[in-house]
């Protein structure tokens, strides 16, 4: 499979507290993305990291790549109940024309 | 407003009874896919299209056509349904020659084949 994977596959955490999701992934990319979907509804984007990048901000977001050991990380900070939602990454892989989406980390913030 | 849109978003049918899930993006975007989302499997592409007239497949193509006549609109047509095909699905589109890598997604569709 060329999707990317998901640690944890489910996440609860008190608000206010940081969340960190993991992702894993097998082949050379060009970018990796993350993304959002509350319950049942589309995806949103959240940010992109280059394959020449080790670490990018958005407001509360953080996320790093490290393309040694293919992997990526996204901390969400100060973390909010509206925050709850599943989070996924999507690889950009080199020679390819789509994005490869993971399983998904379902994060939960207890308010 | 910058927006994919996907029709129907609920529908019930039944094995064989062929059906088109529509799609329509104003972004002027050249580059549109669908994709399927099943618990547990994540999202799965099925088909692509880098601009009109050129699609190609995915990773789960099977049971699924699509067509790109016009720039703004990618309906998936399924054309003997089957109780597998059960899933949510959704439709992105993108500014590949721009790339800016970001897909925008419609809100899903929902399909139960009984």
């Amino acid at each position: 499979s060329q999707q990317g994977e998901e640690d944890p596959q489910a996440l609860s955490i008190q608000e206010g507290e940081n969340a960190t999701m993991n992702c894993s992934y097998k082949t050379s990319i060009n970018n990796l993305q993350w993304y959002r979907q509350n319950s049942g509804r589309g995806l949103v984007h959240l940010i992109l990291i280059r394959s020449n990048e080790r670490e990018k901000h958005s407001g509360r977001l953080r996320v790093t790549l490290d393309t040694s050991k293919k992997s990526s990380s996204l901390l969400i900070t100060a973390s909010r109940a509206a925050d709850t939602a599943s989070y996924f990454c999507a690889t950009d892989q080199t020679g390819a024309n789509n994005l490869f989406f993971g399983t998904g980390t379902r994060l939960t913030v207890i308010p | 407003e910058a927006q994919v849109t996907q029709n129907p978003r609920y529908l019930i049918t039944v094995t064989g009874k062929k059906l088109t899930v529509t799609c329509s993006q104003n972004m002027n975007h050249e580059y549109m896919s669908w994709y399927r989302q099943d618990p547990g499997l994540g999202l799965r592409q099925i088909y692509y299209s880098m601009n009109v007239e050129v699609t190609d497949k995915g990773d789960v193509p099977e049971g699924y056509k699509v067509s790109r006549k016009e720039k703004r609109n990618f309906p998936l047509i399924l054309e003997s349904p089957s109780p597998n095909q059960t899933s949510l699905y959704f439709c992105a589109s993108s500014s590949w020659t721009a790339y800016t890598g970001e897909l925008f997604f419609g809100e899903g569709s929902r399909l139960t084949v009984l």
